[in-house]
């Protein structure tokens, strides 16, 4: 069975300083797809990055990118630069056949002004 | 954009009333998933449907069951509502088997006294 763990449940970061959310996953496939969703007070899920594991190369978006270390399968986030809107849940999650995804308990982060 | 609408955002019901939970996209994507969200859990897969008429169960279907008769629409149905299906639910989609991203909708709190 598939499993997505994150081990924080809530981090605190300065405004402009960088942070590190960190997940773990368990599989048994070869070729799949992992991403990081943030889910601000409105409720409203939003994709924040994604990686598809058949890549070495980190997926990196603007002030996010990630470090993947598939034999590890270790998947954590890095903010850098973190801003007041940054502060939100953000969710782990790992996807394969049938587009199913799972996702981990979640990390809320909070930003410090 | 991708849009998925949740019918309501605040629902609050009778134990024992049944329970019926809309999501409407606008992309024309195969596939949609109903999971429910729950402090320290995470999101669970209740359903998923990859096609019209098609659904299969996810981590967490007991006391739930689902109907897709047209592609755009995804519902969620509670038969008999109790008060631990007190919860949040999002309804996402997705464009196909891809492991494309998955959109989602804003939530239904819902309330069962």
């Amino acid at each position: 069975a598939q499993t997505v763990t994150q081990s924080q449940p809530e981090m605190s970061v300065q405004e402009a300083e960088t942070v590190t959310l960190s997940c773990t996953y368990d599989t048994s496939e070869s070729d799949y797809y992992l991403f990081w969703y943030k889910q601000p007070p409105s409720r409203q899920m939003i994709l924040v990055i994604r990686q598809e594991a058949y890549k070495q190369q980190n997926a990196t978006e603007n002030r996010f990118s990630v470090n993947f270390q598939k034999a590890a399968k270790s998947f954590s986030l890095k903010i850098s630069d973190s801003q007041l809107g940054d502060a939100a849940m953000y969710f782990c999650a790992y996807s394969y056949n049938f587009n199913k995804f799972y996702f981990g308990s979640g990390t809320k982060l909070n930003v410090k002004p | 954009d991708v849009k998925v609408t949740q019918s309501s955002r605040y629902l609050v019901k009778r134990t024992g009333e049944k329970v019926f939970l809309e999501c409407v996209q606008d992309m024309d994507h195969e596939n949609m998933f109903w999971y429910r969200q729950d402090p320290g859990l995470g999101l669970r897969l209740i359903y998923f449907s990859y096609d019209v008429k098609m659904k299969e169960k996810g981590d967490i279907p007991e006391g739930y069951s689902v109907s897709r008769e047209k592609k755009e629409r995804f519902s969620l149905i509670l038969e008999s509502a109790s008060t631990n299906q007190t919860s949040m639910y999002l309804c996402a989609s997705s464009r196909d088997r891809k492991n494309t991203e998955a959109f989602f909708g804003q939530g239904t709190r819902l309330t069962v006294v």
